[in-house]
């Protein structure tokens, strides 16, 4: 069952700070997130595995909260470059596929 | 760095034709995967592929779709008759383990247009 993320997009100004969100109704084994930008591959941010962890590397980080079966991406002063479409990607513990929610949006504006 | 490729970049078919989509995967990589994506929505798993047969796919991967490793290097994913729906853009991507823990790496895609 696929990933549902919100919102669907999101529109910043450069500077501006972002949250997007990825839940699932089953339990989840990892969360992966993706960023993609037009016509191109998607490219891999991090992975999330345990409950409670969170990372980051620049100003883009996750968390993930298995209870709740959720992952959160934040993108902390955002810049031109992060414009693209976030995919969160999620695997239950049985199976190898990773299934992707819809994407959101994001456009960084001057 | 490693990449996965992928060719072609861009293939045009007509309805019925088969088309073999190729990919080479990152060499010591052991799984291997197919995704697509039709315009403007979301990546669809199709199948995976481990230790030269398939460990997963999905309800889209029907008899149409089958999948290779004719050698050590190349990953082919085959659409016997292809339709109009078929149209989309296909990823192949490969990881050092199962995908559920560790990243996958996507390759840049190839875009089929079914006419």
């Amino acid at each position: 069952q696929q990933p549902v993320q919100s919102p669907q997009a999101v529109i910043l100004r450069e500077g501006e700070d972002a949250v997007i969100n990825c839940s699932s109704s089953k339990a989840l084994y990892s969360v992966h997130w993706y960023r993609q930008k037009h016509g191109e591959a998607p490219v891999f941010l991090m992975i999330l595995l345990k409950g409670g962890e969170q990372k980051g590397h620049d100003k883009i980080s996750a968390s993930f909260n298995e209870k709740k079966q959720q992952s959160s991406l934040y993108l902390t002063a955002s810049q031109l470059s992060y414009s693209g479409t976030y995919f969160c990607g999620t695997r239950g513990g049985s199976n190898y596929k990773l299934t992707f929610g819809k994407g959101t949006l994001l456009t960084v504006n001057p | 760095e490693p990449e996965v490729t992928q060719t072609p970049s861009h293939q045009v078919t007509q309805m019925g034709q088969e088309v073999i989509l190729r990919c080479v995967p990152i060499s010591n990589h052991l799984y291997f995967y197919w995704y697509r994506q039709i315009l403007g929505q979301k990546v669809e798993f199709l199948v995976s592929f481990y230790n030269n047969e398939i460990s997963e796919k999905s309800e889209i991967f029907d008899d149409q779709f089958s999948v290779e490793r004719p050698d050590g290097s190349n990953f082919t994913l085959k659409i016997r008759s292809t339709k109009l729906e078929d149209s989309a853009m296909y990823f192949c991507a490969s990881s050092s383990r199962g995908a559920g823990d560790t990243e996958a790496f996507f390759g840049q895609g190839t875009r089929l247009t079914v006419v």
